[in-house]
């Protein structure tokens, strides 16, 4: 079992929807979730950072945790077609390493 | 808003050729990480970084690699003699390690191509 899960993707949507992207990890020791967007050939750039289980928001942007579950989400509200990028969730442990999932490919067309 | 720089954004090298990457982490930070993202595969940690002292590495940053802090600012990876295999983008982070815990921030990243 991959210690993270993520749908590659890619999702497309229409302007304006809701987005919801998720991942699954098999770790319990994870406390530390991360979203990153990333757009094509360039670095990841850190959107949402979350401790332990909970919701965050963040403008049109929402971190959940579960970790009874093991499951994350990040919702994406009103899209836009500049959200148009590869999202990939992040977490860690008690140790500074990040460990990603593959990345969910998300199109938003007008 | 401050940021992580990375410098070349693109190296091309040939087999067995040494490698530097360069990167000058966000001021205040104190922790450095290198990771790797080979085309079309998942983020991959290499090594973190912190008071001049490798803290952990993961079983890619074998013997061929190597880290530096030569200076206040910069944060470097060294690649010994280069392999086809180490072909992809290399990412530098920092962190401040504060009260929110381990969020790290990176660079646009280097790519390199090894031939």
């Amino acid at each position: 079992q991959k210690e993270v899960e993520q749908d590659p993707g890619p999702l497309s949507v229409p302007e304006g929807a809701i987005v919801s992207l998720n991942c699954t990890y098999s770790n319990s020791a994870f406390q530390y979730f991360m979203w990153y967007r990333q757009y094509s050939r360039k670095g990841p750039e850190l959107l949402m950072y979350t401790y332990s289980s909970g919701n965050k928001e963040d403008g049109r942007f929402t971190a959940q945790v579960d970790k009874s579950s093991k499951y994350i989400s990040l919702f994406i509200r009103d899209s836009q077609p500049s959200d148009s990028a590869t999202y990939l969730c992040a977490m860690s442990g008690s140790t500074d390493k990040l460990i990603f999932g593959t990345g969910t490919r998300l199109q938003v067309f007008p | 808003e401050p940021e992580v720089t990375q410098t070349p954004s693109h190296q091309v090298t040939q087999m067995g050729q040494e490698v530097i990457l360069r990167c000058v982490p966000i001021s205040n930070h104190l922790y450095f990480y290198w990771y790797r993202q080979i085309l079309g595969q998942k983020v991959e940690f290499l090594v973190s970084f912190y008071n001049n002292e490798i803290s952990e590495k993961s079983e890619i940053f074998d013997d061929q690699f190597s880290v530096e802090r030569p200076d206040g600012s910069n944060f470097t990876l060294k690649i010994r003699s280069t392999k086809l295999e180490d072909s992809a983008m290399y990412f530098c982070a920092s962190s401040d390690r504060g009260r929110f815990g381990y969020e790290q921030y990176f660079g646009p990243g280097t790519r390199l191509t090894v031939t």
